[in-house]
């Protein structure tokens, strides 16, 4: 199981772009990059998932350089409301998901 | 379409005492799993369930706790003479299938929180 390697923390401000890497050094070929957002108190919740290049979707982009072993989520203009924990995760069944410590970002007015 | 959902939201226990989470899928959904998350760190899994079988219990304890995914009915996980150590979040997730390389998302619900006093 690939492991992903992720900043403990980060802080922004309100309106400004975020973007947080992972490294997967050892992600396998059948693996899909995926990340969640965990509100405190709530459950996670799927952000956005790709394989290769780039993906977007209205709430993120997530990039992803040829060699995949590193992926990059791009959160554009910050709110408050996206101070969470961000997990990235590497794995190509639902059944084998490892989630690290993630990093918790924090938003500032 | 309601999201998976979770029961009781909070339980407090004594030492000793049995605690029983339950989880109720999406529908259309047969897999379910569970986790459990202490304060400021992430989830560590335990149980991944199909209907009426457990496929994957690598990381569920080996004594005191069990789980299951009945014919009819939510999933249950079932933890005895709790400690205090088991004072945790316990969150249960769900999707329509398991493998594959294809998109594979978890539905989570939003957690049990358990006391143990």
């Amino acid at each position: 199981l690939a492991k992903t390697t992720q900043p403990i923390s980060m802080d922004s401000y309100e309106g400004q772009e975020v973007n947080i890497t992972c490294s997967h050094n050892n992600i396998a070929t059948n693996d899909y990059i995926t990340w969640y957002q965990q509100f405190p108190s709530q459950g996670p919740r799927f952000i956005i998932q790709g394989y290769k290049t780039k993906v977007t979707n209205e709430v993120a982009s997530l990039f992803i350089p040829a060699d995949r072993k590193s992926s990059t989520l791009s959160l554009p203009r910050v709110s408050l409301s996206d101070t969470a924990v961000y997990y990235c995760l590497v794995y190509s069944s639902a059944s084998k998901i490892i989630f690290g410590s993630g990093t918790r970002l924090s938003i500032r007015p | 379409n309601a999201g998976v959902m979770q029961n009781p939201r909070h339980l407090v226990r004594r030492r000793g005492q049995e605690a029983r989470l339950r989880c109720s899928p999406m529908k259309g959904h047969s897999h379910v799993y569970w986790y459990r998350q202490l304060p400021e760190e992430g989830l560590k899994f335990m149980v991944y369930l199909q209907k009426e079988n457990i496929i994957d219990e690598s990381g569920m304890p080996k004594e005191r706790f069990s789980a299951e995914f009945p014919k009819e009915g939510p999933s249950i996980l079932r933890i005895q003479q709790v400690v205090r150590g088991d004072s945790a979040a316990y969150f249960c997730a769900s999707s329509s299938q398991a493998s594959g390389i294809s998109y594979n998302e978890q539905f989570f619900g939003p957690g049990t929180r358990l006391t143990v006093l």
